[in-house]
């Protein structure tokens, strides 16, 4: 049983469009951050979020923390081929745990 | 480049073997975490050491071990092999032992078990 569970799973659309990506869980955080990683490559962080209700925005990328810490999302804007990628949340608790993944195809 | 350096990039061995794999932090970072990303369980924590300490333990088996050596690099050992244990480790580093700094990752090395 994953902690933290992400949907969709799998998400394949075209360029321009614009696509939520959840991450929720029963459990309560401290901080919650999003990672892209691409194929044979480690994930990179995109955003850390601290406080309940807290959005940030990176370019065309917009993140929320719930207002319990125990879930966010992540919003993209007119995706571009470039956002291509495995999107992964990561909540601190006693330790890191990371979601389940969304796999992210934009389409030319 | 993320400044953390992880070898061997593949590494291919039988069931029942031992391998270490190790990683190098970027310079300043005192933590070090290890992970195992596979296809059906996604990526899990193993463990994190900070300045030599073990911080945090995961999901790690009894027949894997780590450790940070004073120069901070890391080592995990992985014995008695099963096919099971086939995937990528990771490894990242990150300045402080505290679970939201921003962790590095390192490029992972490619175990498979046959």
């Amino acid at each position: 049983t994953q902690l933290l569970e992400q949907s969709p799973q799998f998400l394949s659309i075209q360029e321009g469009e614009n696509l939520t990506v959840y991450c929720n869980s029963s459990s309560v955080f401290s901080s919650l951050q999003w990672y892209r990683q691409e194929p044979g490559e480690g994930p990179v962080l995109l955003v850390t979020v601290v406080t309940g209700g807290e959005v940030k925005k990176l370019k065309r990328l917009t993140f929320q923390f719930g207002d319990a810490r125990k879930d966010s999302s992540l919003h993209i804007t007119a995706a571009q081929p470039g956002d291509t990628g495995l999107y992964l949340c990561a909540g601190a608790g006693n330790q890191f745990y990371f979601g389940t993944g969304t796999s992210l195809t934009v389409i030319p | 480049d993320s400044g953390v350096t992880q070898t061997p990039k593949h590494l291919i061995t039988a069931t029942g073997q031992r391998v270490t794999l190790r990683c190098s932090p970027r310079s300043g970072d005192l933590s070090v975490y290890w992970y195992q990303q596979s296809l059906d369980q996604g990526l899990q924590f193993l463990i994190q050491y900070y300045n030599g300490e073990e911080r945090a333990k995961g999901n790690i088996l009894e027949r894997f071990s780590a450790q940070q050596f004073p120069d901070l690099h890391s080592e995990l050992n992985l014995s008695s092999l099963e096919l099971g244990d086939s995937a990528l480790y990771f490894c990242a580093s990150s300045v402080e032992g505290r679970q939201y700094n921003e962790q590095f990752f390192g490029p992972g090395t490619r175990l498979t078990v046959l």
